[in-house]
């Protein structure tokens, strides 16, 4: 069954360092979001991809946090640099078909910053 | 900002019991989406309802949509240790020329064996 692939799994990093999280999304998905997940919280989308255009960034914090997909097929989100409160779930998810159907999550980035 | 508000925030039943999850939200939508998660795990999608329907199965689950009070339950029967999961539900909102996709804090169900 296709998955959404998520590296790394765990991320511990000291502040102010950089650190980057990678996506590739299920085959002929074009559409991609990366969403955060604080712990005990529902996630919250920092940036929505179409095929290699970005759709919706409005909460990405684009002072530290940048998000490419330069083929439009996988996707790198960058943090740089780190700070305490970016502690987080950081998860991929993708779509097919209707621009209104499911979507297809990785197991996500866990990102702890000391 | 988060659009779903889910009721209860916690939910800890006996297996066999039913669990049911409401969920408020504030503007006009296209659908609404069930997802769940495992602990320290990626969310699966469990079922989508659209906006011109009132109820929906699938197995075990029981979603109803009532669009004049901006909310939506989910249904468990019959619940399994397995089950236990925090339950998100997520609003499909028309943004300008996009469609965005909105997830609310979420219900943390325990179901004890």
């Amino acid at each position: 069954e296709a998955e959404v692939a998520q590296s790394p799994r765990y991320k511990i990093t000291e502040k102010s360092q950089a650190v980057a999280f990678w996506c590739d999304p299920i085959s002929g998905h074009a559409t991609l979001y990366w969403y955060r997940q604080i712990l005990g919280q529902g996630p919250e989308l920092l940036v929505q991809f179409q095929d290699e255009s970005v759709v919706d960034d409005s909460q990405l914090p684009k002072d530290r946090f940048s998000a490419e997909r330069l083929k439009g097929v996988d996707s790198t989100l960058k943090i740089q640099p780190a700070e305490l409160g970016d502690s987080a779930m950081y998860l991929c998810a993708s779509r097919g078909g209707l621009n209104t159907g499911e979507l297809f999550f990785g197991e996500g980035s866990r990102l702890t910053v000391l | 900002s988060q659009q779903g508000e889910e009721d209860p925030q916690a939910l800890s039943i006996q297996e066999g019991e039913n669990a049911t999850m409401n969920c408020s939200y504030k503007t006009s939508i296209n659908n609404l989406q069930w997802y769940r998660q495992n602990s320290g795990r990626g969310l699966v999608h469990l079922i989508l309802i659209r906006s011109n329907e009132r109820e929906k199965h699938s197995g075990r689950l029981r979603v109803t949509l009532d669009t004049s009070k901006k909310s939506s339950s989910l249904l468990i029967t019959a619940s399994r240790a397995a089950d236990t999961a925090s339950y998100f539900c997520a609003t499909v909102a028309r943004e300008g020329s996009n469609y965005k996709l909105t997830f609310g804090k979420g219900t943390l169900l325990t179901v004890n064996p």
